[in-house]
């Protein structure tokens, strides 16, 4: 199993440009999230999806959209990049305690992005 | 909104000392869980502590939940070079009767370094 991976590792954009970041995962899990990770930020939840073809904004969801067409598939975007949306990129997913998982999160290696 | 304070921010230690990590939340934990961050790659989970008194160890690394639920510890015992790295606390904000749907608030996180 690859568990869950992330496309393309690096990305420099221009500000105003639009790109898309892929997350797949081979666990069948339900659920899948969106994070950024900046220096003395921490984590923060962007977006998450609880099932295919389901989304929900997390703390930090503005600048951002997300689709899930395909269970194991999370993609998010950036319409028009800024600055303010350098970060790195985590993906995780995770199957739920209600449904005889332990509720842990596996995340992706992560997208470092630069936005000039 | 749940808040997760950790401490300390960064720690410097001999290689074979002991140390821990602390993770002290603004809100009743319903799910704590650790995890692992090599500089530069992705979020590698260590234990997840459910129940008031809880503790669980791997290998050097012991976790603990205190009764009330509103503090954890991660504690390495002789430490090695390969413990280095980012150690980040996460919770569940509305634990099981979420589904753990919302995603995990993190802590800042702290950075060991191991001295040989």
């Amino acid at each position: 199993n690859a568990g869950v991976t992330q496309t393309p590792k690096f990305r420099v954009l221009k500000t105003g440009q639009s790109m898309t970041l892929l997350c797949a995962q081979d666990m069948n899990h339900e659920y899948m999230y969106w994070y950024r990770q900046d220096p003395g930020m921490g984590l923060r939840l962007i977006h998450y999806s609880v099932g295919e073809g389901t989304t929900a904004k997390g703390e930090v969801p503005d600048g951002y959209n997300v689709s899930r067409l395909k269970k194991q598939n999370f993609l998010l975007g950036l319409e028009s990049a800024a600055p303010s949306q350098t970060s790195v990129y985590f993906c995780a997913s995770s199957y739920p305690i209600l449904a005889g998982g332990s509720n842990e999160q596996f995340f992706g290696p992560g997208t470092r992005l630069t936005v000039l | 909104s749940q808040e997760l304070e950790q401490s300390p921010q960064s720690l410097i230690v001999q290689e074979g000392k002991n140390l821990t990590i602390n993770c002290t939340s603004s809100k009743t934990l319903y799910g704590l869980y650790w995890y692992k961050q090599k500089y530069g790659e992705g979020l590698i989970f260590l234990m997840m502590l459910q129940k008031g008194g809880e503790e669980k160890s791997h290998e050097k690394i012991t976790a603990k939940l205190d009764e009330k639920k509103q503090q954890s510890s991660l504690h390495i015992t002789a430490s090695q070079p390969s413990h280095a790295g980012i150690y980040l606390c996460g919770a569940a904000p509305r634990g099981h009767s979420g589904g753990g749907a919302d995603g995990l608030t993190f802590g800042k996180g702290t950075h060991l370094i191991i001295q040989p």
